[in-house]
Parts: structure tokens; C-alpha cells; sequence
């Protein structure tokens, strides 16, 4: 079955640690995002990447860093610079990078800080 | 600045009623509008779309309007199952970027 796997579903961060969310894709879809989701808010664009070794800053990318080493992974890691890293983060994946391409959406990774 | 504003973050309706979803929106830069809906713990999954070019488009039970002078678009569910209780977010694609509202929390009540 084709889809997106975020992993893992919840996790817990201690002040000043670095922690990795996973995001793998079996659809070849060439582009992936990263979205995080604040209560009574809705989606931000955190980083995304059109190809294999390229991506591109979203609108909150300060505080995380991505890596596509593989077409079908698309690690982000929340780095202690990020200050307010609470939140439910969410992995996603189109065909192409073109307006009607909808994005298909794994079921997301809560973060929490201890 | 809120590009993509849902005014109403909640919307209750009767089982067989219709439901009205509405987006206003600011930016007349855009290439194709998208409604997702949410369920608790779950990522999106997209619903329906709509051109820039287009009025109209229907799918099922689902039909979206867009009215560009006004700078509104709806998504209108008829008739509402309470299976379709959860969060709709409208989205639009401008370019490389998709930039959602905040969602609106329908209640579908048998």
C-alpha cells in the first residue's frame, strides 16, 4: 500500500537537545514538505525540497534543518535553536511541484519538551 | 498576515442538512484553491480543487465555489454525513507554495 510514514507518532525532547523526525515515502513522488501545526492554526510551511540533494526554506524554517539524501526520505531535525518546538508536525509528498497537484499527508509526529 | 483567513472555527449541522464552509482570501495571485479535511490525529487528505479560471467545481456531494471579485471561496456538503465531521482547511497554490487557513471544525450531528 503507497503512502507516507512519519515516525515516530509522538515525542519527547529535553531542553537543548537535538531530535530527528522521520518521514518516508513509497509513491515516487518527486517533491516532499514539512508542515507544523499549532493549535487553532493551520498549516506552516517549515522546508520542502523538488528533487533529490535540494530544498528550500518555508516561512518558519529558523531553528530546523532537512536533509534529502534519497527520493523517498525526507528527515527533519528540530534543532535546540528552535525555542518554542511544541508542536504537531506534519510530513507531505506530491507528484509534481505545480499548483494541482494535491499533497498527500502522512499522520503526523507530536513533539513535546519535558 | 493571514493570507487565507476561515472566519469560522466552527460550523454545527444536522445529518442531511447542508454545510457551508467559507475562505476569504487576499492574495489574487494564485493558481488553484484546495479544501483538506482533518481528522484527530491524522494528517489531511485531500477533498476537492479548483482553477483560478474556474467558478465552480463539483465532486459528489461536494461542490466548491470561487468568487474571485469578492475574494471568497466555499465549500458546500450536501447532504452532510456525520462521517463528515472533522476540520476543513482551505488551501491555494501560488507558484511552489501552498498556504493554508486555519481550519474550521464541522460537527455533523446525527
Amino acid at each position: 500500500d503507497g503512502g507516507i510514514t512519519q515516525s515516530p507518532k509522538y515525542l519527547f525532547r529535553k531542553e537543548g537537545q537535538n531530535v530527528t523526525l522521520s518521514c518516508e515515502q513509497n509513491l515516487n513522488h518527486d517533491a516532499m514538505y514539512w508542515y507544523r501545526q499549532d493549535p487553532g492554526q493551520g498549516l506552516r510551511l517549515i522546508y520542502y525540497s523538488q528533487i533529490v540533494n535540494d530544498f528550500q526554506k518555508g516561512d518558519i524554517a529558523e531553528g530546523y534543518s532537512v536533509s534529502r539524501e534519497k527520493k523517498e526520505s525526507f528527515p527533519l531535525t528540530v534543532t535546540s535553536a528552535q525555542k518554542n518546538p511544541t508542536a504537531f508536525y506534519l510530513c507531505a509528498s506530491s507528484m509534481g511541484f505545480v499548483g494541482n497537484q494535491p499533497q498527500h499527508f502522512g499522520d503526523g509526529t507530536r513533539l513535546s519538551i519535558l | 498576515d493571514q493570507q487565507v483567513k476561515q472566519n469560522s472555527p466552527s460550523l454545527s449541522v444536522q445529518e442531511g442538512r447542508i454545510s457551508i464552509l467559507n475562505c476569504d482570501y487576499t492574495n489574487s495571485m494564485f493558481d488553484y484553491f484546495l479544501w483538506y479535511k482533518k481528522y484527530p490525529a491524522e494528517g489531511p487528505t485531500f477533498l476537492i480543487s479548483i482553477s483560478s479560471i474556474k467558478d465552480k467545481n463539483e465532486d459528489g456531494r461536494f461542490t466548491v465555489f470561487l468568487n474571485k471579485s469578492a475574494k471568497h471561496l466555499s465549500l458546500h456538503i450536501v447532504p452532510s454525513q456525520p462521517g463528515d465531521s472533522a476540520v476543513y482547511f482551505c488551501a491555494y497554490t501560488s507558484g511552489s507554495r501552498l498556504t493554508f487557513g486555519e481550519g474550521t471544525q464541522l460537527t455533523v450531528n446525527p
